[in-house]
């Protein structure tokens, strides 16, 4: 019963170096999306993959890309990291209602 | 106009008092409603989720929807220590994806 499982839970970057965060899943979920939280901002959509093979922008892609891999894992990265891209990251899942990672502490310096 | 306004808060009350949460929304069309709660240092777990206008209630948390006023609430009777936490309200957007409020940071007092 993992739900939605996100590595790593932490990281610290330096300004340019890439990353990828990875989600899965385990609810045969079609939808699966990545949120990044910060303070005074709230939540907001980076992608979201409706089924697999397909990805689609939400409100503030710029600067991430997206992997749907398969069904189960739905991938973010970083190519080259900035300071503003510090945040937490959640992944989520699921159709209605969501299920939420316990989220990635990105930092970058 | 954002499409969901929140609260942030903070909010602090007494044990076993009645807490009101209140989000706004901006279009009518909005049909599905959902509160999400989040302690500190977790991801958001969803609490109540209601369609349409009414009322909604589990145990301690009652959610309400106000269509015509495009006012949503969380009522939480008998707060306890344990209801601290940001509480989030989501409407399901015109673009097919939910759409968050900012939250609004609860503490319950012993």
């Amino acid at each position: 019963n993992a739900g939605v499982t996100q590595t790593p839970k932490f990281q610290v970057l330096k300004t340019g170096q890439s990353m990828t965060l990875q989600c899965a899943q385990d609810m045969n979920h079609n939808s699966m999306y990545w949120y990044r939280q910060d303070p005074g901002m709230g939540l907001r959509l980076i992608y979201y993959s409706a089924s697999e093979g397909t990805t689609d922008k939400g409100e503030v892609p710029n600067g991430y890309n997206v992997s749907r891999l398969n069904k189960r894992e739905f991938s973010l990265r970083l190519e080259s990291a900035a300071p503003s891209q510090t945040s937490v990251y959640f992944c989520a899942s699921g159709a209605t209602g969501y299920t939420f990672g316990s989220g990635t502490r990105l930092t970058v310096v | 106009q954002k499409e969901v306004e929140q609260d942030p808060g903070p909010l602090s009350v007494p044990e076993g008092a009645i807490v009101s949460l209140n989000c706004t929304y901006s279009n009518s069309a909005f049909q599905y409603f959902m509160w999400y709660r989040q302690y500190s240092r977790k991801g958001p777990e969803l609490l109540m989720y209601t369609y349409s206008s009414g009322n909604k209630e589990d145990g301690r948390f009652t959610a309400q929807v106000d269509k015509s006023s495009k006012y949503i609430s969380l009522f939480i009777r008998d707060s306890q220590p344990s209801d601290s936490a940001t509480y989030l309200c989501a409407i399901w957007g015109s673009q097919g994806n939910l759409i968050f409020g900012k939250g609004t940071k609860l503490s319950v007092k012993p």
